[in-house]
């Protein structure tokens, strides 16, 4: 089946650049997403990437993706304290509309 | 746009008795899930309906749960009875057929069992 895995906590300063990897073991994922979760909410989406794609860039997010190693990481430049939350990154395969996530990595921004 | 629609946001209740969630989806949105949050882990899907079809449903404990979706639109998730581990965050998400297929969440519902 398929297995989405992230790192659990990772601390930056702010203005720093954040970077939250992610693996995944679907060949047959079409779109994989990064969501964001703050206390107490949802989950918010806050990019995705097409599997035939390398690299997404969004403002001040870039998504990276190496379809060969199954491996997706989400860079956040100038990463601001409001930017301090859960992220999940998600998978969605060729199969039909199965969304996998991961576990989620705490970001936590340091002032 | 309305997002998806969660009732009750938090809910506390004694185990063995019953709990039902409700889920109004975005409108036009075939898809709809259900997904269960344990504190500190991601969302597990629970079940997923296209339209009014329960297409995929093999980690719903069906023993105490039960979901339906009638006309295809809102839907309500059951639990009874409801033991201790089943305290967590119920997500319920919707999305629609073709684009790049996002899913929405709504804010979840918190549930206690006590």
């Amino acid at each position: 089946g398929e297995d989405v895995e992230q790192s659990l906590f990772l601390s930056v300063r702010e203005g720093d650049s954040s970077v939250i990897n992610c693996t995944y073991t679907d060949s047959s994922s079409t779109y994989l997403y990064w969501y964001k979760q703050e206390p107490g909410a949802g989950l918010q989406l806050l990019t995705y990437i097409f599997s035939n794609m390398d690299m997404k860039q969004d403002q001040r997010l870039t998504v990276l993706l190496n379809k060969k190693d199954k491996h997706l990481s989400l860079r956040i430049a100038d990463t601001q304290t409001g930017d301090s939350a859960i992220y999940f990154c998600a998978e969605r395969n060729n199969a039909g509309n199965m969304l996998t996530f991961g576990g989620g990595t705490r970001l936590m921004v340091k002032p | 746009e309305a997002g998806v629609v969660q009732s009750p946001r938090y809910k506390i209740i004694e185990k063995k008795q019953p709990v039902a969630f409700w889920c109004n989806p975005i409108s036009g949105h075939n898809t709809l899930y259900w997904y269960r949050q344990n504190l500190g882990q991601g969302p597990e899907l629970l079940i997923r309906y296209e339209n009014e079809e329960a297409v995929d449903d093999s980690q719903l404990p069906k023993d105490r749960f039960s979901a339906e979706r009638l006309k295809g639109v809102d839907s309500t998730l059951k639990i009874q009875p409801a033991e201790l581990g089943d305290s967590a965050v119920y997500l319920c998400a919707s999305s629609a057929r073709g684009g790049y297929g996002e899913a929405f969440f709504g804010q979840g519902t918190r549930l206690t069992v006590v």
